[in-house]
């Protein structure tokens, strides 16, 4: 069981909005920045959304990242089929001194 | 633009050490302030965090993980390695390599990763 909760599946069809949540604690999301990463199927994975809200060079202006206490969320608006893939949160444990992840989302576009 | 690359055995015996080195290239390993990190995905299961060597190589380990796990770096080949002993089936996964830093604490980039099997 992962320390970070995610949903494992997550739909849309094209052009919608897209929201997946990432469920923390006070040693965790409480404390520390939330990361996003996007791993396309049989692909390492790529960092999405870094510090909660802020877009790598390169990821398009349709993925948004935000924080509010404990949780942290990642939405995607205008869907499109290529953003069919997993989406995994991360963010330090205080407590465990160590980096967790989410058990990923599983987004599937209809 | 820095580059990683996991290399090792495809299949190791259960109970015995699983061993994978990451080579870096585009840049050296022990420049600036980085993390060098392992993490593995069993096949369609998450992501796990393993482990972590800083550039000066101070190491912190998953705890689920820390009695089984050596990180080290080889400087002057510009790689860091990975020791899992004592391995079980539950260990077989992909396993990546992945930088980050102080300013800059997010995985980016990584490897390509490489499938490690534990059996007999």
């Amino acid at each position: 069981q992962s320390v970070l909760t995610q949903p494992p599946s997550a739909s849309g069809t094209p052009g919608q909005r897209v929201t997946i949540s990432c469920s923390g604690s006070s040693s965790t999301i409480g404390r520390n920045y939330a990361y996003w990463y996007q791993q396309l199927p049989g692909t390492a994975p790529k960092l999405l959304m870094y510090k909660s809200n802020q877009r790598p060079s390169g990821v398009p202006d349709r993925f948004s990242g935000s924080k509010s206490g404990t949780s942290a969320s990642l939405a995607i608006s205008g869907l499109r089929s290529e953003d069919e893939a997993d989406y995994y949160c991360a963010t330090w444990d205080d407590s465990l001194s160590a980096w967790v992840f989410g058990g990923g989302t599983k987004l599937t576009v209809l | 633009q820095v580059q990683l690359q996991e290399s090792g055995p495809g299949l190791v015996k259960p109970s015995q050490t699983l061993s994978l080195t990451c080579t870096v290239s585009g840049g050296s390993i022990s420049s600036g302030s980085y993390y060098w990190s392992w993490i593995r995905q069993p096949a369609g299961k998450g992501l796990e965090w393993i482990g972590r060597i800083y550039t000066s190589g101070s190491t912190n380990y998953n705890p689920s993980l820390k009695s089984r796990v050596t990180i080290s770096v080889d400087t002057s080949k510009n790689q860091f390695s990975l020791k899992l002993t004592s391995v079980t089936a539950a260990d077989t996964a992909v396993y990546y390599c992945a930088r980050s830093s102080i300013a800059e604490d997010w995985f980016d980039p990584w490897g390509q990763g490489t499938l490690v099997t534990v059996s007999s």
